[in-house]
């Protein structure tokens, strides 16, 4: 079946370090695939999104690539803000429609 | 603004009390989801409503009765709940559900909800 992995947490990273979370997938068909954020106490917010293959997802400085051959859609942002201490899901939804997510990855941004 | 409105934000009940989740959505979807979020765990799909129909239920406990009178609104109806039912329950709403089509969902805040 359907599935989403990423990496776990808790990610520490000072202010302006360069963040990876690594997420990837397995599915039957061709997903769409969401990067989502929550902040503290409120629920999930899309942050960004692909599509199909090669197609590169962009929002606030953040980014991830589908990559077909090795089923990844790892997210990145050059350089990290407070602002950012969220928890990030990777999500995919494929024919039917079904959100699959992953457990969640907590990272913290520090001073 | 995500368009996906909850309330109430927290509910503390006991066991043997009756309470309705609301979720209200302003995007004109016509898809709306309930979900369960624990710690540690993945999100949970609950219920799912499509053009007002039950599309979706994912051997959710018959203590969680869904209503969705309207596509714009969706309710969970909790009674008899148990400590373990304490949780992050997530509303959500995208264009359709269908099977051809991969929408993005959209969410709002959450309810805590925390059963004594």
């Amino acid at each position: 079946g359907d599935s989403v992995t990423q990496m776990e947490g808790p990610v520490t990273l000072s202010e302006e370090a360069f963040l990876t979370i690594n997420c990837t997938y397995t599915a039957t068909g061709y997903p769409s695939l969401f990067w989502y954020v929550q902040y503290p106490g409120e629920g999930l917010q899309l942050l960004l999104k692909a599509t199909k293959a090669d197609d590169k997802g962009s929002n606030k400085g953040f980014e991830a690539t589908y990559r077909k051959e090795t089923t990844s859609f790892h997210l990145e942002k050059g350089s990290v803000q407070v602002s950012d201490s969220a928890v990030y899901f990777c999500a995919l939804a494929d024919t039917g429609n079904q959100f699959y997510f992953g457990t969640g990855t907590s990272l913290t941004v520090i001073p | 603004e995500t368009g996906v409105t909850q309330t109430p934000r927290h509910l503390v009940m006991g066991m043997t009390n009756k309470k309705s989740l609301k979720c209200e959505q302003h995007l004109g979807h016509n898809a709306m989801y309930w979900y369960k979020q624990s710690a540690k765990k993945p999100l949970e799909l609950m219920f799912v409503y499509n053009f007002k129909e039950q599309t979706e239920n994912n051997s959710v406990p018959s203590r969680f009765s869904p209503e969705c009178p309207n596509s714009s609104h969706l309710f969970l109806h909790l009674h008899t709940l148990q400590p373990e039912d304490s949780a992050l329950y997530l509303c959500a709403s995208s264009q359709e559900n269908t099977p051809a089509r991969k929408d993005t969902q959209y969410f709002g805040p959450g309810t805590r909800l925390t059963v004594l």
